[in-house]
């Protein structure tokens, strides 16, 4: 299956401050790439699907402005949470799809604004 | 628009018994349907899936899940738990390839010795 990889895998900023968190596709390209977000005990929250040279669809409620999702290349797709607050702490992980409706995910991406 | 319920939040078993995780869907269509599993800390790790193949499928580890669709269900079980199954367990459902997949709310395992 399709090799994914995160980073940074832990991030710490501080309060309106923006982090930047990327998505590679090792050995796979990936015209489509998912992002989620996940609440401590909680399941797992789609928030948009990244499409390589074009915008972004987001999920109902997931701000666009807050959340910026760039698909530049068949293997790299990154997610900016733009000015963070703590209530934006949470562990963000992508996904890449090679068919048959199975996922690929990331390590995960855990960030938490002070 | 599809979704996923997954029956208890928490499960406990003995080392040894039987694991029963449970899962009902509601599609429009005939869905795709996955168990993944999750580590501390961890991205997600497939299972197995359904995907209108052979109605029982085996995945790894020894797990495996029987799709009825009568009962709209997707239920997980491996005969024999094992400490290193302590996870949490996540059902998912989709429509079609590429489409995005929808995350029930997840079980979490535990093995007691």
């Amino acid at each position: 299956g399709a090799v994914v990889s995160q980073h940074p895998s832990r991030v710490i900023c501080k309060s309106g401050t923006s982090v930047k968190i990327e998505c590679r596709s090792l050995d796979f390209q990936a015209t489509t790439m998912f992002w989620y977000r996940q609440f401590p005990k909680q399941s797992l929250m789609l928030m948009a699907t990244s499409n390589e040279g074009s915008k972004a669809t987001y999920e109902q409620g997931v701000e666009k402005d807050k959340f910026l999702i760039n698909h530049a290349s068949l293997t790299l797709s990154t997610l900016t949470v733009t000015s963070a607050h703590p209530e934006d702490s949470s562990f963000y992980i992508c996904s890449v799809e090679q068919g048959n409706g199975e996922l690929f995910f990331g390590e995960g991406s855990r960030l938490t604004v002070l | 628009a599809q979704s996923v319920t997954q029956l208890g939040s928490h499960v406990s078993v003995s080392e040894g018994a039987l694991v029963l995780l449970r899962c009902n869907y509601s599609s429009s269509v005939p869905p795709y349907l996955f168990w993944y599993v999750q580590y501390p800390n961890q991205g997600l790790q497939l299972l197995l899936k359904y995907t209108s193949a052979a109605t029982l499928v085996k995945g790894i580890n020894g797990f495996e899940a029987e799709f009825k669709k009568s009962e709209t269900s997707f239920h997980l079980t491996k005969p024999s738990a094992h400490m290193s199954d302590a996870a949490e367990y996540f059902c998912a459902v989709s429509l079609y390839s590429y489409d995005k997949v929808i995350f029930g709310p997840g079980t979490s395992l535990s093995v007691i010795p």
